[in-house]
């Protein structure tokens, strides 16, 4: 199975900056990347799609980029409803793996 | 706009199986495959199984090979998600998903 390693698992940051998630393939998966927000109580919501694609509807402060084996979702400009939890998924190849999670919180 | 509305929580016991049901609406049936994604409490999500609408084909993860099955009613857009053999650990919010849109979700809980 390919692992996803996502760092940090958590961060704190405040109204007005800009924060990057990384998420590390095992194995190299092409562009096979999606990211997800999660907040407390609620299904998953799609943000990107292989890797740097915006889902209709998703604001452009959140982009994607990477290829291979290491991926990046970078959020500028956060407001109080971005902070929740944000996972990548691979679907290059089956068992889709998520990663672990990063929990992003208001300093 | 895509939906996808599940059924309502269940409680079983050990042993038992469970039928999960995700009612597709707003887009052809067979656009998008349909995943099943699961999430035990306080945890992160995992993978289950997919099901291609089209062909009626499904994958799913080795973890539940033998324990899963995923069918559809083309009739309905409906996809169901049957897990047998409950334990505890199987106690969880289980999602289905396209590429676009995540239902609301179900919650197994597995008590004795």
């Amino acid at each position: 199975d390919i692992q996803m390693t996502q760092s940090p698992s958590s961060l704190s940051a405040s109204v007005g900056d800009r924060v990057t998630i990384t998420c590390r393939a095992s194995q190299g998966i092409s562009n096979y990347l999606a990211w997800f927000q999660q907040k407390p109580g609620k299904a998953p919501k799609s943000l990107i799609y292989t890797a740097s694609s915006l889902q209709s509807g998703v604001p452009s402060k959140f982009s994607g980029s990477g290829s291979g084996t290491d991926f990046t979702l970078t959020i500028s400009s956060l407001q109080p409803e971005d902070f929740a939890t944000y996972y990548c998924q691979q679907y290059y190849s089956y068992p889709y793996t998520f990663g672990q999670g990063t929990k992003l919180e208001i300093k | 706009q895509v939906q996808l509305v599940q059924s309502g929580a269940e409680v079983k016991k050990p042993g038992a199986s469970v039928k999960v049901s995700c009612k597709a609406s707003g887009y052809t049936f067979t656009s998008y495959h349909i995943h099943w994604v699961r999430q035990a409490p306080g945890q992160g999500l995992e993978w289950m199984g997919i099901i291609n609408p089209s062909s009626g084909s499904t994958t799913n993860a080795q973890k539940f090979q033998g324990r899963v099955t995923v069918t559809m009613d083309t009739s309905a857009s409906t996809v169901y998600m049957e897990l047998s053999n409950l334990r505890s650990e199987d106690t969880a919010v289980y999602y289905c998903a396209t590429r676009v849109a995540w239902g609301q979700g179900t919650l197994v809980t597995v008590s004795s």
